[in-house]
């Protein structure tokens, strides 16, 4: 139990474009998602919470109009990197839990390559 | 910002040898977890200690927990060639109930069949 569906895996743009990063968990209702960006051979960093059906909330130093975040159902949150540049490029991890108690779960992330 | 720092940052050992990961933290916390991340995938939780036990065990997994020292340990024994993976561990502060967590820097470890 506790899946976490993340898409596109690998996803390819020019810069400029902007480009959308689902996360759906599939079996059970997501209170709370979180989205993290990792580059090469280092840590999770957090990026934004997002909670069903409120605004997000960025941590410092995240451009909230770069990084949009939406959280429309308790199974759905999408990240959309807006008009993104080369140094965009990294690979963005989603999670969520199902309550304040329960681990986090994890997309198995998405590769954003801008060229 | 990142929590602290795990060390070492990378190990290499056999298999069937023990594998110790230790991780340091600078503020109260609820919880601390550790998670293995695969190349190029996402996390997956192997086991969460809460701020009021010191030791944990799960299956080849076992976790300490130090909150005076403000540092934990992750033990595998008897590795094994599929345990080969990046280790991280997670704290869950004490003044933030939102469930978020703050992740430490990460060992890579490699087990050599």
């Amino acid at each position: 139990g506790a899946v976490v569906s993340q898409h596109p895996s690998r996803v390819i743009c020019k810069s400029g474009t902007s480009v959308k990063i689902e996360c759906r968990s599939l079996d059970f209702q997501a209170t709370t998602m979180f989205w993290y960006r990792q580059f090469p051979k280092q840590s999770l960093m957090l990026m934004a919470t997002s909670n069903e059906g409120s605004k997000a909330t960025y941590e410092q130093g995240v451009e909230k109009d770069k990084f949009l975040i939406n959280h429309a159902s308790l199974t759905l949150s999408t990240l959309t990197v807006t008009s993104a540049h080369p140094e965009d490029s990294s690979f963005y991890i989603c999670s969520a839990m199902y309550g304040l108690r329960s681990p986090l779960h994890f997309g198995n992330g998405t590769r954003l390559t801008v060229t | 910002s990142q929590q602290g720092e795990e060390d070492p940052q990378a190990l290499s050992i056999q298999e069937g040898e023990n594998a110790t990961m230790n991780c340091s933290y600078k503020t109260s916390i609820n919880n601390l977890q550790w998670y293995r991340q695969n190349s190029g995938r996402g996390l997956v939780h192997l086991i969460l200690i809460r701020s009021n036990e010191r030791e944990k065990h799960s299956g080849r997994l076992r976790v300490t927990l130090d909150t005076s020292k403000k540092s934990s340990s992750l033990l595998i024994t008897a590795s094994r060639a599929a345990d080969t993976a990046s280790y991280f561990c997670a704290t869950g502060e004490v003044y933030n109930q939102g469930g978020k967590l703050i992740f430490g820097q990460g060992t890579e470890l490699s087990v050599k069949p």
